[in-house]
């Protein structure tokens, strides 16, 4: 069984500031995990994914992340904030291997202040 | 490349009605995967087709059911609908799960149902 849990459903930052978005996952066989943003009345977007190559991840709009066996997780990070990286980030996992369905967190809603 | 499209964007019915949503994947991807997504209850995995074939599913129940076309084109439908059903719909499609590292997938814009 896999799980995926997000710490903090809502964050705040500057403008400019750091972005920290927390991820830690469950999974009884080795990972895929991705990392996608949902913009108000859109569907989902891929910011980034982790496919056992890499542990540290770079994807779009500046974000990156880094994979921790040893910690379970997944946290995404951007240097400086921008008033458009406002959304809701959801963290995801999926088996790398058979059935490959995608288990969601619950979602972590960035609000980026001026 | 044309994205992953939903028809109707939105949608709304009485309860005990049943509803059809409807997905056109990406040209070339072969896989066609459900989910829905509630304020309660998040996003949750309903089912996933490649090559016409319900390959895996969800736990939800058998009022939720789907179907895949030839073209890989993909429709959802949802028999006496209940008020819980009220959610946004969203499809996604990929190349091919089996080989394809990674499951990459790109989402539609989804398609919102309320129930009344």
């Amino acid at each position: 069984a896999q799980s995926v849990t997000q710490l903090g459903s809502h964050v705040s930052v500057s403008e400019g500031a750091l972005v920290l978005l927390r991820c830690n996952y469950s999974s009884s066989v080795p990972p895929y995990l991705f990392w996608y943003v949902q913009y108000p009345n859109q569907g989902l977007q891929l910011l980034l994914k982790y496919t056992s190559a890499a542990t540290l991840v770079k994807g779009i709009n500046g974000f990156e992340a880094e994979f921790k066996k040893s910690e379970t997780s997944f946290h995404l990070t951007k240097p400086s904030a921008h008033m458009s990286d406002a959304a809701e980030y959801f963290c995801a996992v999926s088996k790398s291997t058979g059935r490959r369905a995608l288990t969601f967190g619950s979602g972590t809603r960035l609000q980026v202040q001026p | 490349k044309a994205g992953v499209t939903q028809t109707p964007r939105y949608l709304i019915k009485t309860r005990g009605q049943q509803v059809t949503l409807s997905c056109s994947p990406i040209s070339g991807h072969r896989s066609v995967s459900w989910y829905q997504q509630t304020p309660g209850q998040g996003l949750q995995f309903l089912f996933e087709y490649f090559s016409e074939t319900q390959r895996n599913k969800g736990n939800f129940p058998g009022r939720f059911s789907g179907r895949q076309f030839s073209n890989s084109r993909s429709e959802m439908n949802v028999s006496t609908l209940e008020l819980g059903d009220s959610a946004l719909y969203l499809c996604a499609s990929s190349l091919d799960l089996a080989r394809t590292s990674g499951n990459e997938q790109f989402f539609g814009p989804g398609t919102r149902l309320t129930v009344l």
